[in-house]
């Protein structure tokens, strides 16, 4: 079984400028998750998707982030404009149809970004 | 105060030691409980669920306590590859900055 695809892997920019991560979760799992992981911390989530709609984004800093899942199944996280604290990396997670309580989340490899 | 806190470490233990470590979470509507374990430079990946009952796979035992909010992990017959940070989750979202543990020879 395929896992989570992100791209790009790694990530430099500029303060200010933008830039968009992608996520293609585990065919069939109708849940995806972005998180932002700073180093020496856990992962903090960002936004949760189930199919194409939204099911928390508390976390999500509206006026820099985007994040949208056309058609229920890719995702793409988006910074506008980038800040040095920023620099982190962002994990999209998937997850089957809700099988109880402990469902499985499953991560990508990650998007390393560094902001300078 | 996080919503989830963990012991932070390090744990530095010798191969075949028994070591433990705790979580605390605060939301008492938390219904989903997990270890994640997190190798360097890596995703995390499921260790185990925690149920209420308390479960073991080999040498890990979990247990949950949801009147104190605590969550435990026991590893016995430690291995070096073992070595790795230990993420506490509660709900299915909000994880903890981790437990780092390295076993030495």
């Amino acid at each position: 079984e395929a896992g989570v695809a992100q791209s790009p892997r790694y990530k430099i920019i500029e303060k200010r400028q933008s830039v968009a991560f992608w996520c293609n979760p585990i065919s069939g799992h109708a849940t995806l998750y972005w998180y932002q992981q700073i180093l020496g911390q856990g992962p903090k989530l960002l936004i949760q998707f189930q199919n194409n709609g939204v099911v928390d984004d508390s976390q999500l800093p509206k006026d820099r982030f985007s994040a949208e899942r056309l058609k229920g199944v890719d995702s793409t996280l988006k910074i506008q404009p980038a800040k040095l604290e920023d620099s982190a990396v962002y994990l999209c997670a998937s997850s089957a149809p809700y099988r109880g309580p402990n469902t499985e989340a499953f991560f990508g490899q990650g998007t390393r970004l560094t902001v300078v | 105060r996080k919503e989830v806190e963990q012991d932070p470490g390090p744990f530095n233990v010798p191969e075949g030691a028994t070591v433990a470590f705790n979580c605390t979470y605060s939301n008492s509507a938390s219904q989903s409980f997990f270890w994640y374990r997190q190798d360097c430079r890596k995703e995390p990946k499921l260790l185990m669920s925690v149920y209420s009952s308390g479960n073991e796979d080999g040498r890990f035992t979990a247990q949950l306590n949801r009147a104190s909010q605590y969550i435990s992990l026991l590893i016995r017959d430690s291995k070096l590859s073992d070595s790795a940070t230990y993420l506490c989750v509660a709900g299915k979202s909000t994880f903890g900055d981790g437990t780092t543990l390295t076993v030495k020879p």
